[in-house]
């Protein structure tokens, strides 16, 4: 079992659908966060939550519709994406935001058709 | 914000070799990590290491904090460690930030 587990792993939807995507930790952390990495691009931060609050949103557009009912899971709500929301989308946690040690899950690979 | 920068961003190996990967950043720093991640898209971590040195088996990293760079080593290079290597900070400014370099991308050939 790993410590942050991502589902799905691959997901294909049309611009009309709504889906979520699924993250959690059995580390024990009090942040968790959702990155974005899409083709030939650095990792981006989308979201990240303290102790069930979120602390930063990095501009997203509101498509994106993060959700964090306790510590230990984390939830990204789709709905009306594009084509270019195509990416691989990494769900990560740590102790604390700043000083310790990130884990990252294995990703869901999303395809906006 | 913190700028990152991974030199080389390509690096093709025969088996065997040994590399160097370096990481610039632009600001004092909190957090420094590597990662490698697999085909598959998984970041694995390698290295927590916002300053001084460590070893894990064939790869080792130092972070000189106050210059403000860090070094990947991999010692004996095999196959399996082919992909792409990530560096990421979080910067004293940064809040929780989690800052990535684009990465080198490592190939070790048979």
């Amino acid at each position: 079992e790993t410590g942050v587990t991502q589902t799905p792993r691959h997901l294909v939807m049309g611009m009309t659908n709504k889906k979520s995507l699924k993250c959690e930790q059995h580390l024990g952390h009090n942040a968790m966060y959702w990155y974005k990495q899409s083709a030939k691009k650095p990792l981006e931060l989308m979201f990240v939550y303290s102790l069930e609050e979120r602390v930063e949103n990095n501009s997203v557009p509101s498509r994106f519709s993060p959700e964090c009912p306790n510590s230990s899971h984390l939830f990204l709500h789709l709905h009306t994406l594009q084509p270019e929301d195509s990416a691989l989308y990494l769900c990560a946690s740590s102790q604390d935001r700043v000083f310790t040690e990130a884990f990252f899950g294995q990703g869901t690979r999303l395809t906006v058709v | 914000g913190i700028q990152v920068e991974q030199s080389p961003p390509d690096l093709i190996l025969q088996e065997g070799a040994n590399s160097t990967l370096r990481c610039n950043f632009s600001d004092s720093v909190n957090n420094l990590q590597w990662f490698h991640q697999n085909p598959w898209g998984q970041l694995i971590n390698l290295f927590y290491i916002p300053s001084g040195t460590k070893q894990n088996g064939r790869l080792s990293a130092t972070t000189v904090a106050t210059e403000r760079y860090s070094l990947l080593y991999i010692s004996s290079s095999q196959t399996t460690d082919s992909g792409v290597y990530f560096c990421a900070v979080v910067g004293e400014t940064s809040g929780s930030r989690l800052t990535f370099g684009e990465g080198t991308q490592l190939t070790v050939n048979p």
